[in-house]
């Protein structure tokens, strides 16, 4: 079965640090991938997504992730952070056509910018 | 264009009370979704819709039904509401399967 591991719960970090926020998938087939971002009290907003080609694929924010199949893994990264970038983060794989082209969510990553 | 709508933004139910969350798109997709979302559990399908008149279950189901007679609009019902049903709630739609999910603002739900 799929299956996205986001490691860090929270992550704090300094305004204008670097970040790098961590997804591992398990995923039976070339998967698609996405990061969404949840600011507080909104929906879901797509930040970025790889469907195939050019394993770096940049977003929208200054965000950008690299999908690397030989770790299973699509890591957001972004150079410097702003302290609007606090918000909850989800890696996402799928959609899987035979159940319901369902998205499988990790738990979620909350980024925290300290001034 | 308002993108996915969805209302309320927070209700709180009494036990064994029932509701309807409403879900409204206005760019024609015809892929449209119910999802919830539990602290550190991320989002879980409950139901899902392929087209009008098409729904289908998700991941957790139970205690849910939905209808979709227009390709606009997928409702969710609560029949008979539990605690474990407190949560918040996300419609989303996209234009077909394999392809990016937009998603509504999300509807709070306590059931006391």
């Amino acid at each position: 079965a799929q299956s996205v591991t986001q490691p860090d719960i929270h992550i704090t970090v300094s305004e204008g640090a670097s970040l790098e926020l961590r997804c591992n998938y398990s995923y039976g087939a070339t998967p698609y991938l996405f990061w969404y971002v949840q600011s507080p009290g909104q929906g879901l907003q797509l930040l970025l997504k790889y469907f195939s080609g050019d394993t770096l694929v940049q977003g929208i924010k200054g965000f950008e992730a690299e999908f690397k199949r030989s770790q299973s893994s699509f890591n957001l990264r972004k150079p410097s952070v702003h302290w609007s970038d606090a918000a909850e983060y989800f890696c996402a794989v799928g959609p899987l056509e035979n159940a319901g082209n369902m998205l499988t969510f990790g738990g979620g990553t909350r980024l925290m910018v300290k001034p | 264009n308002a993108g996915v709508t969805q209302t309320p933004k927070f209700r709180i139910l009494k036990i064994g009370q029932s509701m309807t969350l409403q879900c409204t798109q206005d760019m024609n997709h015809n892929y449209m979704y119910w999802y919830r979302q539990d602290p550190g559990m991320g989002l879980k399908l409950i139901y899902y819709s392929v087209g009008a008149g098409i729904t289908d279950k998700g991941e957790v189901p139970n205690g849910y039904n939905v209808s979709r007679s227009t390709t606009e609009d997928f409702p969710l019902r609560l029949e008979l509401a539990a605690p474990s049903q407190t949560s918040v709630y996300f419609c989303a739609s996209s234009t077909r399967g394999r392809n990016e999910q937009f998603f509504g603002p999300g509807t709070r739900l306590t059931v006391l």
